[in-house]
């Protein structure tokens, strides 16, 4: 099973700051990587794949980075809206798909 | 619209059983393969199961293989997740999610609002 690792656990920042999250994979999962963001009493709602492809309707100061183990989700000038918690998931091996713990993004 | 509609959560005794379900609509449902996530209160996400969209291709997480079964009736368009022997750390909301292929996992573009099973005696 891939193991994925999220750093920090917890993000303080000031809205209109630049966020910068990381996903680890124990081992490589080459570009095969979706990133999810999820507000609280919501259904998550994604993002990124393919390591850096932004999703369908996703604003463009979301992008991601990364290949092989080590992947990057910043968000360029956070907004109000973008205070949530970001799950990234690999999509390499199956079965399991594997999310990381999560990285909560809270106001400073 | 894409929609995706769980329902059959609830409190249930650890031992005993439930079968949730998912009603899609708003897309051709057998054109993807479609998987249950949960979410224990206040934790991350977990994946719990995927099927392919003709069923010949089903995934478990390890830690309900052999406890819970998956399931799709692409002419009712539903998806259902059998689950026995329920156990405490069962309890999560349970999420449906559309995934972006029909055949293998890959990774999520839709989601249901989730139905939470709580296990306790």
């Amino acid at each position: 099973e891939i193991v994925m690792t999220q750093s920090p656990a917890t993000l303080s920042v000031s809205p209109g700051e630049r966020a910068t999250l990381s996903c680890r994979a124990s081992q490589s999962v080459s570009s095969n990587l979706a990133w999810y963001q999820q507000k609280p009493g919501q259904a998550p709602r994604l993002l990124i794949y393919g390591a850096s492809t932004r999703a369908t309707g996703i604003p463009t100061r979301f992008s991601g980075s990364g290949s092989g183990t080590e992947f990057t989700l910043t968000i360029s000038s956070l907004q109000s809206e973008d205070f949530a918690v970001y799950y990234c998931q690999q999509y390499n091996n199956w079965p399991p798909l594997t999310f990381g713990g999560g990285t909560k993004v809270e106001i400073k | 619209e894409v929609q995706l509609v769980e329902s059959g959560g609830g409190l249930v005794q650890p031992g005993r059983s439930l079968r949730l379900s998912c009603a899609a609509s708003g897309f051709t449902f057998d054109d993807y393969a479609m998987h249950w996530v949960r979410q224990a209160p206040g934790k991350g996400l977990e994946w719990v199961s995927g099927i392919s969209w003709n069923s010949g291709s089903i995934g478990y997480a390890d830690s309900v293989k052999g406890r819970f079964t998956v399931s799709r009736d692409n002419a009712k368009n539903s998806l259902y997740l059998q689950m026995n022997s329920l156990r405490a750390e069962d309890t999560a909301l349970y999420y449906c999610a559309r995934d972006i292929a029909p055949a293998r996992a890959y990774y999520f573009d839709y989601w249901g609002q989730g139905t939470l099973v709580t296990v306790s005696s």
